[in-house]
C-alpha cells in the first residue's frame, strides 16, 4: 500500500521566505508527527498530532513555526521568515496511535535550504 | 521523557554479529523500547520492538534485562547494507515522548 509522501523533496528559498511542506499520511493512522534532522544529527521532535485533540506543539522551536492537518489527513508544516539555520530535513511520521508501542511510518523528507 | 544514551558510532565486519546498547535509566513501567534503523537520505523504519525479556523477528533481536535499564540490539551476521544509523527510543501509549536523539551510526566493511 502507500506510504507517507511528502512534497516537495527539495526545497530552496531566500532567507526571509516563508515555506510550507506537506506531509501525507498513511490512510488511516490517526498520528501524525512532524520532526526535524539537521546534518549529521539525530532527530528532533517538533510537533504531533493525534485524531481531533489539540496538537502537541512542545518541540517547535520558535513562532515562526507552525503547522495544521486538515479533515485529519493531510498535515502543512510552515516555516516563516526563514533563515539558514532552519536548512534541515523535515520529516513527517504517521502511526495508527501515539506513544512508544506504536511504529512509525516515516516519509522520505523534505531538505529545505534556506540561502 | 526517559533519555536514551547510544554509543556514537561502531565498526564491524561482514559476517559478525553486532549488539548495540542502549541505556536508559529511568525507564517508565508503560515504556516500550523500540528500534528505528535509519539510511543516508532515507526516514527512519521499524526493526523491532519489546517490553522486557527478549525478542526476536526476521531481521534482529532484542534483549532487555529484568531491570529494563538497557537493552542490546542484536544483529545476526551482518553486512555492508546493513551500514546505517541505529535508533534506541522509550515510550509509552499515550505520551509522544519519543526522543530519537543521535543514534548509533554502524559502519560494516568487507
Amino acid at each position: 500500500g502507500a506510504g507517507v509522501s511528502q512534497s516537495p523533496s527539495n526545497k530552496v528559498t531566500e532567507k526571509g521566505k516563508d515555506v510550507e511542506l506537506r506531509c501525507d499520511p498513511i490512510s488511516g493512522h490517526t498520528a501524525l508527527y512532524w520532526y526535524r534532522q539537521s546534518l549529521g544529527q539525530g532527530l528532533e521532535f517538533l510537533i504531533y498530532f493525534q485524531g481531533n485533540s489539540a496538537p502537541d506543539k512542545s518541540g517547535l522551536p520558535s513562532d515562526r513555526f507552525s503547522a495544521e492537518r486538515t479533515g485529519g489527513s493531510v498535515s502543512t508544516l510552515t516555516i516563516q521568515r526563514t533563515q539558514q539555520e532552519d536548512s534541515a530535513v523535515y520529516l513527517c511520521a504517521s502511526s495508527y496511535g501515539t506513544g512508544g508501542n506504536y511504529e512509525q511510518y516515516f516519509g522520505p523528507g523534505t531538505r529545505l535550504t534556506v540561502t | 521523557l526517559a533519555k536514551t544514551t547510544q554509543p556514537i558510532s561502531m565498526d564491524s565486519y561482514e559476517g559478525q554479529e553486532v549488539n548495540i546498547t542502549c541505556s536508559h535509566n529511568n525507564i517508565a513501567t508503560n515504556d516500550y523500547i523500540t528500534w528505528y534503523q535509519q539510511f543516508p537520505s532515507q526516514g527512519p523504519r521499524f526493526i523491532i520492538q519489546g517490553y522486557k525479556t527478549k525478542v526476536t523477528n526476521e531481521v534482529a533481536s532484542l534483549f532487555i534485562p529484568a531491570d529494563r535499564k538497557s537493552s542490546t540490539l542484536s544483529l545476526p551476521r551482518v553486512s555492508l547494507s546493513d551500514t546505517a544509523v541505529y535508533y534506541c527510543l522509550v515510550g509509552a501509549t499515550g505520551r509522544r515522548a519519543l526522543t530519537f536523539g543521535s543514534g548509533t551510526r554502524l559502519q560494516v566493511q568487507p
